[in-house]
């Protein structure tokens, strides 16, 4: 049971050059998310997507573009790389479990942009 | 501005002891706090959670205490094991997700 599976785990981007994050879960969630883990900032939301067809925009959207490209894969794209952008993105999806919605996430893809 | 504040930074504890991260928030609309816990190139996971409606929850070693009037939470690590070691999130959620800026946990044994 693979979960959330992002690709690739580590990439390097010279300012300027594009790049897409792939994501996917085999859990059949409606919900699912991208975020970003900086020091001293924590988990910030990127994007999310309620249901296939569906994005809005989280906290921190400037620079990045999503699709949803059906109910199991949710992608994010680096149009053109700024070194702000240097980060971990998580993506995540989610699930109501009587209580709450929980969060799962990936292993994250550490991106370094020079 | 940072919607869920989060102390301490980072905290050491011996083996056997209490870790307490404390968060707080302004916003009166959240209605569910939970607690994530993340190891070292891994993706958070849920620890527990609890909504405002309780004082307290407990899980095993970990307790979430939860005070309404003064809109703050802290996760309270009893008996701390050196496998507890990681970082630990705070969240509020409206249902949007807003996360705290994590607390480094390190127990020596």
């Amino acid at each position: 049971n693979a979960g959330v599976t992002q690709t690739p785990k580590f990439q390097v981007l010279k300012t300027g050059q594009s790049m897409t994050l792939q994501c996917a879960q085999d859990m059949n969630h409606n919900s699912m998310y991208w975020y970003r883990q900086d020091p001293g900032m924590g988990l910030r939301l990127i994007y999310y997507s309620a249901s296939e067809g569906t994005t809005d925009k989280g906290e921190v959207p400037n620079g990045y573009n999503v699709s949803r490209l059906n109910k199991r894969e949710f992608s994010l794209r680096l149009e053109s790389a700024a070194p702000s952008q240097t980060s971990v993105y998580f993506c995540a999806s989610s699930e109501f479990y009587g209580f709450g919605e929980k969060l799962f996430f990936g292993s994250g893809t550490q991106l370094s942009v020079l | 501005q940072q919607q869920v504040k989060q102390s301490p930074q980072s905290l050491i504890v011996q083996k056997g002891g209490i870790s307490i991260i404390n968060c707080a928030y302004e916003n009166t609309a959240f209605d569910y706090f939970p607690w994530y816990q993340q190891f070292p190139g891994k993706g958070p996971a849920l620890l527990i959670a609890i909504r405002p409606d309780v004082s307290e929850k407990k899980e095993g070693r970990f307790t979430i205490s939860f005070n309404k009037s003064a809109k703050q939470f802290s996760l309270h690590i009893m008996d701390s094991q050196p496998g507890d070691s990681a970082t630990y999130f705070c969240a509020a959620s409206n249902p949007q997700f807003y996360f705290g800026t994590g607390t480094s946990l390190t127990v020596i044994p």
